[in-house]
């Protein structure tokens, strides 16, 4: 199935700083979803991209999907303390949508 | 609250023994779906059934298996425990078999010693 490398693997900020996370694959995305699982929580949906060089915002977050569609980011800026957690990016399954494959996460810490 | 309700929320248990993970789907979300988190392994896909049927697998191991009720509601067996199947397994729920956001609950936190 589809492979999805997530980067980088932890991310120490003082508030205030901006905050990017990178997912990479070799073969061509249909789509692409991003998650948000805070400290002791569960993952919790946060946007799907599917169009070629697609940016979609929401509020400090800012998520964009490559023009080849192999790699996606997750932007975050001007962190808060609220934004702490591990953040995903995850590939659903073609004939089974929840069947997801997410990478490594990324897990946030920031500093007040 | 996501709506998708999992029981118990943790769960300590001897090596060898068998032990049910229950999952409650959001209401009138007809499809349920399995995931374990563990260090070493990350958020895999288990398992997915829908409307009672079993619709999608992925890395469930042979001592594992699930079932769907006709009133929706899920259980995942674990038997056979290892310490390596220590970890939390998240159910999550969505109203059709694809095309949906899906909604993870809590979690149940296992624990084999």
């Amino acid at each position: 199935g589809q492979q999805v490398m997530q980067i980088p693997q932890y991310q120490h900020v003082q508030e205030g700083e901006d905050f990017t996370t990178y997912c990479n694959s070799s073969t061509t995305l249909s789509n692409i979803q991003w998650y948000k699982q805070r400290p002791g929580g569960h993952p919790v949906f946060l946007i799907q991209l599917v169009k070629s060089g697609e940016v979609k915002k929401q509020k400090r977050l800012t998520f964009q999907f490559g023009e080849a569609k192999k790699n996606s980011s997750l932007h975050i800026t001007a962190t808060q303390t609220t934004d702490v957690g591990t953040y995903f990016c995850a590939l659903p399954g073609g004939t089974s949508y929840g069947k997801l494959t997410f990478g490594q996460g990324t897990i946030l810490t920031v500093h007040p | 609250d996501s709506g998708v309700t999992q029981t118990p929320k943790h769960l300590i248990t001897a090596t060898g023994q068998r032990v049910t993970l229950r999952c409650s789907p959001r209401s009138g979300d007809l499809s349920v779906y399995w995931y374990q988190q563990s260090l070493d392994q990350g958020l895999q896909f288990l398992i997915q059934y829908y409307n009672g049927e079993e619709r999608a697998k992925g890395n469930i191991l042979e001592r594992f298996s699930a079932q769907q009720f006709p009133d929706l509601h899920s259980e995942l067996n674990l038997s056979s425990l290892e310490l390596g199947d220590s970890a939390l397994y998240f159910c999550a729920s969505s109203p059709l078999s694809s095309g949906n956001t899906i909604y993870f609950g809590e979690g149940s936190w296992l624990t084999v010693v």
